[in-house]
Protein backbone atom coordinates (compact mmCIF):
# COMPACT_ATOMS: atom_id res chain seq x y z
CA UNK A 1 0.00 0.00 0.00
CA UNK A 2 1.17 3.72 -1.05
CA UNK A 3 2.12 5.82 2.14
CA UNK A 4 3.70 9.09 2.53
CA UNK A 5 4.14 10.09 6.19
CA UNK A 6 5.21 13.82 6.82
CA UNK A 7 7.27 14.90 10.32
CA UNK A 8 9.19 17.73 11.34
CA UNK A 9 6.54 20.01 12.38
CA UNK A 10 6.04 22.59 15.18
CA UNK A 11 6.00 25.36 16.97
CA UNK A 12 8.82 27.95 15.70
CA UNK A 13 9.26 32.14 16.51
CA UNK A 14 8.84 33.74 13.59
CA UNK A 15 12.28 34.34 11.42
CA UNK A 16 12.96 30.72 12.44
CA UNK A 17 13.48 27.45 10.18
CA UNK A 18 12.27 24.06 10.45
CA UNK A 19 12.64 21.49 8.41
CA UNK A 20 9.86 19.18 7.12
CA UNK A 21 10.34 15.73 6.35
CA UNK A 22 7.79 13.15 4.00
CA UNK A 23 8.90 9.10 3.93
CA UNK A 24 7.76 7.14 1.52
CA UNK A 25 6.85 3.73 0.58
CA UNK A 26 4.81 1.37 -1.34
CA UNK A 27 5.62 2.46 -4.46
CA UNK A 28 8.85 3.27 -6.84
CA UNK A 29 9.83 7.07 -5.08
CA UNK A 30 12.40 7.67 -7.41
CA UNK A 31 9.98 7.34 -10.55
CA UNK A 32 7.66 10.17 -9.40
CA UNK A 33 7.36 13.88 -9.29
CA UNK A 34 6.83 14.89 -6.29
CA UNK A 35 5.14 18.29 -4.50
CA UNK A 36 4.28 19.94 -1.04
CA UNK A 37 0.82 21.94 -0.50
CA UNK A 38 -0.41 23.53 2.22
CA UNK A 39 -3.19 24.38 4.30
CA UNK A 40 -3.43 27.56 6.54
CA UNK A 41 -6.23 26.77 9.60
CA UNK A 42 -9.79 27.05 8.09
CA UNK A 43 -8.41 27.90 4.92
CA UNK A 44 -7.94 26.27 1.21
CA UNK A 45 -5.37 24.70 -0.34
CA UNK A 46 -1.95 26.28 -1.63
CA UNK A 47 0.64 24.66 -4.06
CA UNK A 48 3.96 25.28 -2.77
CA UNK A 49 6.49 23.50 -4.32
CA UNK A 50 7.33 20.80 -6.55
CA UNK A 51 10.28 18.71 -7.58
CA UNK A 52 11.42 16.93 -10.30
CA UNK A 53 12.08 12.99 -10.11
CA UNK A 54 15.92 13.49 -10.40
CA UNK A 55 15.45 16.76 -7.83
CA UNK A 56 17.15 19.16 -10.69
CA UNK A 57 13.93 20.64 -11.62
CA UNK A 58 12.13 22.10 -8.68
CA UNK A 59 9.74 25.15 -8.68
CA UNK A 60 8.31 27.30 -5.97
CA UNK A 61 5.42 29.47 -5.39
CA UNK A 62 5.76 33.14 -5.34
CA UNK A 63 5.03 33.24 -1.53
CA UNK A 64 8.13 30.80 -0.29
CA UNK A 65 10.62 31.78 -3.42
CA UNK A 66 13.88 32.33 -1.86
CA UNK A 67 12.91 31.26 1.71
CA UNK A 68 11.98 27.28 0.90
CA UNK A 69 13.89 24.92 -0.32
CA UNK A 70 12.84 21.60 -1.29
CA UNK A 71 15.08 18.33 -1.87
CA UNK A 72 14.87 14.59 -1.92
CA UNK A 73 16.89 11.94 -1.48
CA UNK A 74 15.80 9.05 -3.35
CA UNK A 75 18.02 6.37 -2.09
CA UNK A 76 16.64 7.16 1.46
CA UNK A 77 12.58 7.66 -0.63
CA UNK A 78 12.48 10.96 1.02
CA UNK A 79 11.32 14.34 0.43
CA UNK A 80 12.23 17.54 2.37
CA UNK A 81 11.28 20.95 2.79
CA UNK A 82 13.77 23.35 4.65
CA UNK A 83 11.52 26.81 5.63
CA UNK A 84 13.81 29.32 6.65
CA UNK A 85 12.96 33.07 7.59
CA UNK A 86 9.63 31.72 8.79
CA UNK A 87 6.30 34.55 9.19
CA UNK A 88 3.06 33.83 10.52
CA UNK A 89 1.47 33.53 7.70
CA UNK A 90 3.41 30.60 6.97
CA UNK A 91 1.06 28.71 9.63
CA UNK A 92 -0.11 25.78 8.00
CA UNK A 93 -0.80 21.97 7.52
CA UNK A 94 1.64 20.85 5.01
CA UNK A 95 1.23 18.06 2.84
CA UNK A 96 3.51 16.15 0.67
CA UNK A 97 1.70 14.44 -2.27
CA UNK A 98 2.77 11.95 -5.21
CA UNK A 99 2.59 13.58 -8.79
CA UNK A 100 1.10 11.83 -11.52
CA UNK A 101 2.59 11.53 -15.21
CA UNK A 102 0.19 14.29 -16.08
CA UNK A 103 0.28 16.57 -12.78
CA UNK A 104 -2.26 15.93 -10.53
CA UNK A 105 -1.90 14.54 -7.14
CA UNK A 106 -2.92 10.78 -6.62
CA UNK A 107 -1.44 9.94 -3.30
CA UNK A 108 -1.12 12.64 0.14
CA UNK A 109 0.36 13.04 3.52
CA UNK A 110 -1.52 12.98 6.27
CA UNK A 111 -0.30 16.35 7.01
CA UNK A 112 2.15 18.09 9.62
CA UNK A 113 1.24 21.43 11.45
CA UNK A 114 3.63 24.13 11.33
CA UNK A 115 2.78 27.10 14.21
CA UNK A 116 4.63 30.63 13.34
CA UNK A 117 4.02 32.17 16.25
CA UNK A 118 6.06 34.21 18.99
CA UNK B 1 -1.36 32.63 -12.90
CA UNK B 2 -4.57 31.00 -13.18
CA UNK B 3 -7.17 31.86 -11.05
CA UNK B 4 -9.81 29.02 -10.35
CA UNK B 5 -13.19 30.06 -8.82
CA UNK B 6 -15.99 27.76 -7.39
CA UNK B 7 -19.38 28.25 -6.95
CA UNK B 8 -21.69 27.48 -5.28
CA UNK B 9 -18.98 28.26 -1.60
CA UNK B 10 -21.48 25.82 0.26
CA UNK B 11 -23.98 23.27 -0.71
CA UNK B 12 -26.48 22.14 1.21
CA UNK B 13 -28.18 18.91 -0.18
CA UNK B 14 -30.09 15.94 1.38
CA UNK B 15 -29.41 12.36 1.07
CA UNK B 16 -30.21 10.88 -2.17
CA UNK B 17 -30.35 14.50 -4.07
CA UNK B 18 -28.23 15.10 -7.10
CA UNK B 19 -25.75 17.62 -6.94
CA UNK B 20 -23.36 19.97 -8.93
CA UNK B 21 -20.03 22.02 -8.31
CA UNK B 22 -19.02 24.06 -10.73
CA UNK B 23 -15.46 25.56 -11.50
CA UNK B 24 -14.09 28.23 -13.52
CA UNK B 25 -10.84 28.72 -15.01
CA UNK B 26 -9.60 32.41 -15.71
CA UNK B 27 -8.00 31.47 -19.52
CA UNK B 28 -8.45 27.87 -21.11
CA UNK B 29 -7.35 24.94 -19.22
CA UNK B 30 -8.08 22.29 -21.97
CA UNK B 31 -8.95 19.67 -19.52
CA UNK B 32 -6.14 19.77 -17.34
CA UNK B 33 -8.50 19.60 -14.15
CA UNK B 34 -8.51 17.58 -10.94
CA UNK B 35 -11.18 17.32 -8.42
CA UNK B 36 -10.27 16.18 -4.78
CA UNK B 37 -12.67 15.96 -1.74
CA UNK B 38 -11.19 16.36 2.08
CA UNK B 39 -12.83 15.64 4.87
CA UNK B 40 -12.27 17.34 8.51
CA UNK B 41 -8.89 16.84 9.41
CA UNK B 42 -7.67 14.48 6.88
CA UNK B 43 -5.79 14.69 3.32
CA UNK B 44 -7.53 15.66 0.11
CA UNK B 45 -8.35 12.32 -1.52
CA UNK B 46 -8.54 12.39 -5.48
CA UNK B 47 -11.67 11.96 -7.28
CA UNK B 48 -11.26 12.96 -10.75
CA UNK B 49 -8.42 13.76 -12.82
CA UNK B 50 -8.26 15.05 -16.71
CA UNK B 51 -11.60 16.65 -15.80
CA UNK B 52 -13.53 13.61 -16.43
CA UNK B 53 -11.14 10.59 -15.55
CA UNK B 54 -12.62 8.88 -12.59
CA UNK B 55 -9.62 7.82 -9.71
CA UNK B 56 -9.69 3.58 -9.34
CA UNK B 57 -11.96 3.26 -6.37
CA UNK B 58 -14.09 6.29 -6.53
CA UNK B 59 -18.11 5.34 -6.78
CA UNK B 60 -20.00 5.96 -10.47
CA UNK B 61 -22.13 7.90 -8.39
CA UNK B 62 -19.07 10.75 -8.96
CA UNK B 63 -18.70 12.71 -12.43
CA UNK B 64 -17.09 15.19 -13.65
CA UNK B 65 -17.27 17.26 -17.33
CA UNK B 66 -16.49 19.97 -19.17
CA UNK B 67 -13.11 21.62 -21.21
CA UNK B 68 -11.81 24.97 -21.67
CA UNK B 69 -12.59 27.43 -19.22
CA UNK B 70 -16.03 25.97 -17.72
CA UNK B 71 -16.19 22.51 -15.73
CA UNK B 72 -18.61 20.51 -13.11
CA UNK B 73 -18.16 17.73 -10.19
CA UNK B 74 -21.18 15.85 -10.28
CA UNK B 75 -22.41 13.29 -7.45
CA UNK B 76 -25.91 11.73 -9.11
CA UNK B 77 -27.26 10.80 -5.49
CA UNK B 78 -26.03 12.39 -2.10
CA UNK B 79 -24.89 9.17 0.28
CA UNK B 80 -23.61 10.00 3.87
CA UNK B 81 -20.08 9.47 3.39
CA UNK B 82 -20.02 12.20 0.22
CA UNK B 83 -19.84 15.20 2.87
CA UNK B 84 -17.04 17.06 2.77
CA UNK B 85 -15.41 19.68 1.17
CA UNK B 86 -13.97 19.79 -2.86
CA UNK B 87 -12.08 21.58 -4.77
CA UNK B 88 -11.01 21.87 -8.04
CA UNK B 89 -6.89 21.85 -9.29
CA UNK B 90 -5.35 22.91 -12.44
CA UNK B 91 -2.50 21.14 -13.03
CA UNK B 92 0.21 20.42 -16.04
CA UNK B 93 1.10 23.89 -15.24
CA UNK B 94 4.75 25.59 -13.59
CA UNK B 95 2.23 26.91 -11.10
CA UNK B 96 -0.91 24.74 -10.30
CA UNK B 97 -3.64 26.31 -9.01
CA UNK B 98 -6.32 25.04 -6.33
CA UNK B 99 -10.16 26.52 -6.31
CA UNK B 100 -11.21 28.10 -2.96
CA UNK B 101 -12.95 24.74 -2.41
CA UNK B 102 -16.85 23.61 -2.30
CA UNK B 103 -18.52 22.56 1.37
CA UNK B 104 -21.07 20.11 0.87
CA UNK B 105 -23.11 20.11 4.08
CA UNK B 106 -26.43 18.18 5.26
CA UNK B 107 -29.38 19.91 4.57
Amino acid sequence: EEQLVESGGGLVQPGGSLRLSCAASGFTFSGYEMNWVRQAPGKGLEWVSYISTSGNTIYYADSVKGRFTNSRDNAKSSLYLQMNSLRAEDTAVYFCAKEESSGYYSSWGQGTLVTVSS
Amino acid sequence: DIQMTQSPSTLSAAVGERVTITCRASQSISSWLAWYQQKPGKAPKLVIYKASNLENGVPSRFSGSGSGTEFTLTISSLQPDDFAIYYCQHYNTYSPTFGQGTKVEIK
